[in-house]
Formats: structure tokens, sequence, C-alpha cells
């Protein structure tokens, strides 16, 4: 099993850009969710999935949108990007039955 | 709204020194609670977490927490630290009526291991 995969790794994005931060997993995890981790700040939900075609929101969605047409994927759109959303964002995933959720190695991305 | 407080941004320890971080919850009814570790430029590891039972609960790495109702605390204790230790720490909980799924971190606690 890869667990939980985030691609890409580091990305630069210009102001108004938009982009698709992909998270995938091969466990069969019917939860996933998406945070974002600021210094100083922990991390904060931004949007999260209790199964395919059900998305909520968390903690601070704004300027995020997410869908969930398959178990394994769970890709977060930046429609338009802000130098606020700087940031290091994880994806993670959670089995049913279990409280544990695995994360994946993060995505640093920069907007300037 | 569930908060959880780790009081220490920093703490720098000698290696071989006992550690405790801190972390306290505010919320209704006792949480799931977990400590996570990240090394840097790394994600997060699950240390050890606590659903019920026995109140003191043993991770990997050595590292134990003790859950404390009176206190709403959920302290990490390590008997001895090692260098590899440096790392940023941070507690989360859940709230279990939601299945445990949404975590609420703390912001975080940097170790940093004098040798």
């Amino acid at each position: 099993n890869a667990g939980v995969t985030q691609t890409p790794k580091f990305q630069v994005l210009k102001t108004g850009q938009s982009m698709t931060l992909q998270c995938a997993q091969d466990m069969n995890h019917e939860y996933m969710s998406w945070y974002r981790q600021d210094p100083g700040m922990g991390l904060r939900l931004i949007h999260y999935s209790v199964g395919a075609g059900i998305t909520d929101q968390g903690e601070v969605p704004n300027g995020y949108n997410v869908s969930r047409s398959t178990t394994e994927d769970f890709p977060l759109r930046l429609l338009s990007a802000a130098p606020s959303q700087t940031s290091v964002y994880f994806c993670a995933s959670l089995g049913t039955g279990t409280h544990e959720q695995y994360f994946g190695p993060g995505t640093r991305l920069t907007v300037t | 709204a569930q908060s959880v407080t780790q009081p220490d941004i920093h703490i720098t320890v000698s290696e071989g020194a006992s550690l405790e971080l801190r972390c306290n919850y505010s919320y209704g009814a006792t949480p799931y609670l977990f400590w996570y570790v990240q090394s840097p430029g790394q994600g997060l590891q699950l240390l050890l977490k606590y659903f019920s039972g026995d109140t003191l609960v043993q991770g990997i790495k050595g590292f134990e927490a003790e859950f404390k109702r009176s206190q709403s605390s959920f302290n990490l204790r390590k008997p001895s630290v090692h260098w590899s230790d440096a790392a940023e720490y941070f507690c989360a909980v859940a709230f279990r009526g939601g299945g445990g799924n949404k975590l609420t971190f703390g912001t975080g606690t940097q170790l940093k291991v004098e040798l």
C-alpha cells in the first residue's frame, strides 16, 4: 500500500492562477480531508468528505473547492489563488470504525 | 467550539533528560485525543491516541501520555530524550459524536534537543 499520496510536492503560483492539489489513497477509506498548516496556527480543516459524492466544509473553506467522485481521490481546487493561501497542505484519510487519520506528505504552495 | 491549547511554543531539553509536553483541551465531553509528531519538511506521524480505558497510553518511540479528565489535559512524556526526537509535536482532539473524523489541532510545540 502506498497509503496517502499527494502531488505536487511543491508549487509556486501567481495571484489569480488556479490549480488542483491531488490526493489519493489506496486503503479504501471512506473519510478524507484537507488541512492547511501555517506557522503558529497548527493545522486547520479546509474540507472533508465522508464518502464518494459527499463533501462538506471545515473551519477555513473560503477560496477552496473539493469534489469526491471516487473513493480513492479527493482533489482540492484553488480557483483564484491569493497570497493568503500560501501554506502547506495535507490530505488525510480515516478508515470506517477507526479513529486514526493517515496523513499524506504534504504540498508546499507559494502564491506570489 | 472545541479548542486545544499547547502552552509551550518552544522547549529545549538536553539529550537524556526527561520531557513533558503539555496539552489542554476545551470541550463539553471527553474527545478522542491524539499526539502527532512532525519532523522538518515531513508529514505528520501518529505517536499515540486515547479513546477510552486506561488513562496512561503508550505510543511509539518510547512516548507515553496521560489523560486527566479533571484537568482536561493529555500531556505527552518521555523519560529520556534522544537527539532524533527534535521535531514539532501537535496535540489534537476529535469530537466523538462525529465519528472522530474532524481533528482540531493545537498550535504545536517545537522541541529542540541539546547534545
